[in-house]
């Protein structure tokens, strides 16, 4: 089954060391997307990759970076994770404008603790 | 600007009782609407979508919702509860920016399910 896969399902990292979470689609989509949610709260939009184009949301913190090697791949990057950081990372994906679909897919997301 | 309202932040419901929950939602033009549903520790999974047509529209799971535009309402219903039901609702609304699609979250309702 076509699917969004996110690595790992549980990363424990500490405070001020550098953590990477990946995304990998076999949906093929255009359009690959990082949220962040926080407990009990909706997911808020960190970035989103439109092919090689990279979009930063404006309140996103400079500490979160992404790369997208290939249209399967994306990475998430929080150069000094603070206790603040620790929360769900989602990645979902869409297929552009274009397609006439808007529907976004999620993987199961990466629960970050930082000790 | 856009904008997503859940009012009801929890909801108890009795197995096999039938479900309502409330979506509002701000939008300039035809909205894109979408009703997702998160397990404890899980991704988001799409249960409907509404974009056009029909504006009582089936999804996966037996739910339903209908799109009330004079009300700017997308409630989402269930004739009857089960208590694999039980989990967290988003109601979102979906708006493009460039070829991509953004979505807006409301808050979420969290779903309690008594035997």
């Amino acid at each position: 089954d076509a699917m969004v896969i996110q690595n790992p399902r549980y990363q424990v990292t500490q405070f001020g060391k550098p953590v990477t979470l990946s995304c990998s689609q076999t949906l093929n989509h255009n359009v690959m997307y990082w949220y962040q949610q926080k407990s009990s709260q909706a997911p808020k939009l960190l970035f989103h990759y439109y092919d090689k184009d990279f979009n930063n949301e404006a309140d996103t913190p400079d500490n979160f970076q992404s790369r997208r090697p290939n249209t399967s791949f994306c990475f998430l990057d929080i150069r000094s994770p603070g206790l603040g950081d620790a929360a769900m990372y989602l990645c979902a994906t869409s297929r552009d404008r274009a397609s006439g679909t808007y529907e976004q897919y999620f993987g199961p997301g990466t629960r970050l603790t930082v000790t | 600007a856009q904008s997503v309202t859940q009012p009801d932040i929890h909801i108890t419901v009795s197995e096999g009782a039938s479900l309502e929950l409330r979506c509002n939602y701000s939008y300039g033009a035809t909205p894109y609407l979408f009703w997702y549903v998160q397990s404890p520790g899980q991704g988001l999974q799409l249960l409907l979508k509404y974009f056009s047509g029909d504006t009582l529209v089936q999804g996966i799971k037996g739910f339903e919702a209908e799109f009330k535009r004079s009300q700017s309402s997308f409630n989402l219903r269930k004739p009857s509860v089960h208590w694999s039901d039980a989990a967290e609702y988003f109601c979102a609304v979906g708006g493009f920016s460039g070829g991509y699609n953004k979505l807006i979250f409301g808050a979420g309702t969290r779903l309690a399910v008594h035997p």
